[in-house]
């Protein structure tokens, strides 16, 4: 099983709708979470993170932990063209232990 | 505030040669980390540096693949020689010391062909 799944295919979204991405890990000790947006050719870029169960909102960004379910999600309002990007979750195994372990990234595609 | 400075941009080296990776971090980061990142993938950590101490080094292919960070802020990725299969992308991250709650900052990473 791998550290953090991420399996959905490519996501096409019409401007204006939600994008709903959904990514689980194993490792039930994971204290913090992530999510990164990658443009094409371009580096990792840190949009959300989120330590506790629940929501987190951040403009058009809402964040979900569940660590009983061992899930995160994030959902993006409203896309917009320059949402079109691949998105990656990242878990950090804990205080102490700085090693972010992601998964392969979910494209999203926002059609004007 | 300055973000994570990476050279050289692209590289475009033959196979068996060596080639040397540099990065700067944030200013005022403690931990250095340097990821690779093939297509289609998300980055997976070659080694984790905590000042001038290498404290994650497990996934570095340490036969080929060598790091430092001599005064616990610039940092060099080495490979030699190289492989055609060390064709990615080579990126380098830093973050608040280790007792932070992990936020990680990437430089824009150097992109390696090996011909």
């Amino acid at each position: 099983q791998k550290e953090v799944e991420q399996n959905s295919g490519p996501l096409s979204v019409p401007e204006g709708a939600i994008a709903s991405l959904n990514c689980t890990y194993s490792d039930r000790g994971s204290q913090s979470f992530f999510w990164y947006r990658q443009y094409s050719g371009k580096s990792p870029e840190l949009i959300m993170s989120i330590y506790s169960n629940g929501d987190k909102e951040d403009g058009r960004f809402t964040a979900q932990l569940n660590k009983a379910s061992q899930y995160v999600s994030l959902l993006i309002r409203d896309s917009q063209p320059s949402d079109s990007a691949t998105y990656l979750c990242a878990v950090n195994r804990g205080y102490g232990n700085n090693r972010l372990a992601f998964g392969k990234g979910n494209q999203v595609v926002v059609i004007p | 505030e300055a973000g994570v400075v990476q050279s050289p941009r692209y590289k475009i080296i033959e196979k068996k040669q060596p080639v040397a990776f540099w990065c700067n971090p944030i200013s005022g980061h403690n931990t250095l980390y340097w990821y690779l990142q093939n297509l289609g993938q998300g980055p997976e950590l070659l080694i984790r540096y905590e000042n001038e101490e290498a404290v994650d080094d497990s996934q570095l292919p340490k036969d080929r693949f060598s790091a430092e960070r001599l005064k616990g802020v610039d940092s060099t990725l080495k490979i030699q020689p190289a492989e055609l299969g060390d064709s990615a992308v080579y990126l380098c991250a830093s973050s608040l010391a280790a007792g932070g709650l992990g936020m990680q900052y990437f430089g824009p990473g150097t992109r390696l062909t090996v011909l």
